[in-house]
């Protein structure tokens, strides 16, 4: 079974789109992230999310909005796509939001053409 | 701001022979120090972590780090490198009080047959 799933694999859109990626852990964890992953490879978190509340927001421009449905799925919409959006985007979670393991899914390859 | 910095881009090695990936961090406080690696079009697999105790973590495929508080360092080693070894390697930092990783630049590792 999979701990971190994320769908879809790859995601190929337009420019001025609105998509949405989808995050599941079957794993009991608490806390769920969302991270990019530009062409340098440079990793950095945009959203945390702990038992369903927001509890990191870090400069990302309001067309990202996270939903947690509930502590097990964490989706990222975005709107008005971009080309700067192409990237990486990767969901982790961890047992809690203090110094436990993250364990990343195998990623979102979104290309906004 | 806490931050960790790898300072080799790549890193070269030949099959056999010993490895080191080299990450220091800059934090307030006591480190939570992580190592994760990328494989390609993969997600970040967990390799090893350190939160407090003995300086020396042992980790997943043989690796292992040494965490040393004077050199604010944490490099990656391993004793005797594989071909499958080569991968993206990143080194992650999280600040107790903080809720979210931090991380490196990325060193790639190559090793040659």
């Amino acid at each position: 079974d999979t701990a971190v799933s994320q769908t879809p694999k790859y995601l190929v859109t337009q420019m001025g789109n609105d998509k949405s990626i989808k995050c599941e852990q079957n794993l009991g964890h608490d806390t769920m992230y969302w991270y990019k992953q530009d062409s340098k490879k440079f990793l950095k978190i945009m959203f945390s999310y702990n038992n369903k509340e927001l509890i990191i927001n870090e400069t990302v421009p309001n067309r990202f909005s996270p939903k947690s449905p509930d502590k097990a799925h964490l989706n990222l919409h975005i709107n008005s796509l971009e080309l700067g959006d192409s990237a990486v985007y990767f969901c982790a979670s961890s047992q809690t939001s203090g110094g436990d393991t993250q364990y990343f899914g195998p990623g979102t390859r979104l290309t906004v053409l | 701001a806490q931050s960790v910095a790898q300072p080799e881009d790549q890193v070269n090695v030949a099959e056999g022979n010993p490895l080191t990936v080299k990450c220091t961090y800059s934090v307030s406080g006591n480190p939570y120090l992580f190592w994760y690696v990328q494989y390609p079009n993969r997600g970040l697999q967990f390799l090893l972590k350190y939160i407090t105790g003995d300086n020396l973590v042992k980790g997943s495929y043989g690796f292992e780090a040494e965490f040393n508080k004077s050199q604010t360092s944490f490099h990656l080693k391993k004793p005797s490198a594989l071909v499958s070894d080569s991968a993206l390697y990143f080194c992650a930092v999280r600040v107790t009080g903080f809720q979210k990783l931090v991380f490196g630049t990325g060193t790639r590792l190559l090793v040659s047959p």
